[in-house]
């Protein structure tokens, strides 16, 4: 069981937008503004996609932001295109000795 | 353009020790922490620990009496041990940068990823 609960799946068509959730605990996720979140294909890398809770990675296209309130951390993705289709992780620091928990990740489908 | 290069064997026999090694290049590797990232099939990302080039360590509570982490500065290079490993050790073993460093906890290059499969 992930420290961060995310839904296991969501989908949407192209041009749509969807909203991936993170939720944690005010040891993690409320108390400081270090969420990020990554994009996974199998097979491949995972890639950084959003840092500090917002702000977007090198390179990221601005159809992916990130935002919070409270405990609760989420990854918006405008004008779905078909290869967003992937999993998404996020992840928090959690103080010195935890260092950083994940989520469980969230597989997004693009219809 | 930073890569890391991950290498070691794909499948450990139970009760072994895990074995990978990633390499750094296109960067110094004394600039950065490096941490160790695993994905079990089915589940999410854990953390599995990081290093510094000044041998200062930290890891997953839930992994730290089985979970050695070095660092070679004159090869670029940073390992990970994982001993007495089972078959919930099958997984996906990432290496990334970590960036501790500037205080922001995030990672963002990655190795290739090598699937270790514990099984006799």
């Amino acid at each position: 069981q992930s420290a961060l609960t995310q839904p296991a799946s969501v989908s949407g068509s192209p041009g749509q937008s969807v909203t991936i959730s993170c939720t944690g605990t005010s040891s993690d996720v409320g108390s400081y503004t270090l969420v990020s979140w990554y994009q996974h294909h199998p097979g491949k890398a995972p890639k950084l996609m959003i840092y500090e809770d917002i702000k977007r990675s090198s390179g990221v296209s601005n159809r992916f932001s990130g935002s919070k309130s409270g405990s609760t951390s989420s990854l918006t993705i405008s004008g779905l295109q078909a290869e967003d289709e992937a999993d998404y992780y996020c992840c928090s620091y959690a103080g010195s000795s935890t260092h950083v928990v994940f989520g469980g990740g969230t597989k997004l489908t693009v219809l | 353009q930073v890569q890391l290069q991950q290498s070691g064997p794909g499948l450990v026999k139970p009760s072994e020790t895990l074995s990978l090694t990633c390499t750094v290049s296109g960067d110094s590797i004394n600039n950065y922490y490096w941490s160790w990232i695993r994905l079990p099939p089915g589940k999410g990302l854990e953390w599995i620990g990081y290093v510094h080039r000044t041998g200062t360590t930290n890891y997953n509570p839930s992994l730290k009496s089985r979970v050695t982490i070095s660092v070679d500065t004159s090869r670029n290079q940073f390992s990970l041990k994982l001993s007495s490993v089972t078959a919930a050790d099958t997984a996906i073993y990432y290496c990334a940068r970590d960036r501790k460093d500037s205080g922001d906890y995030y990672f963002d290059y990655w190795g290739q990823g090598t699937l270790v499969t514990v099984s006799s």
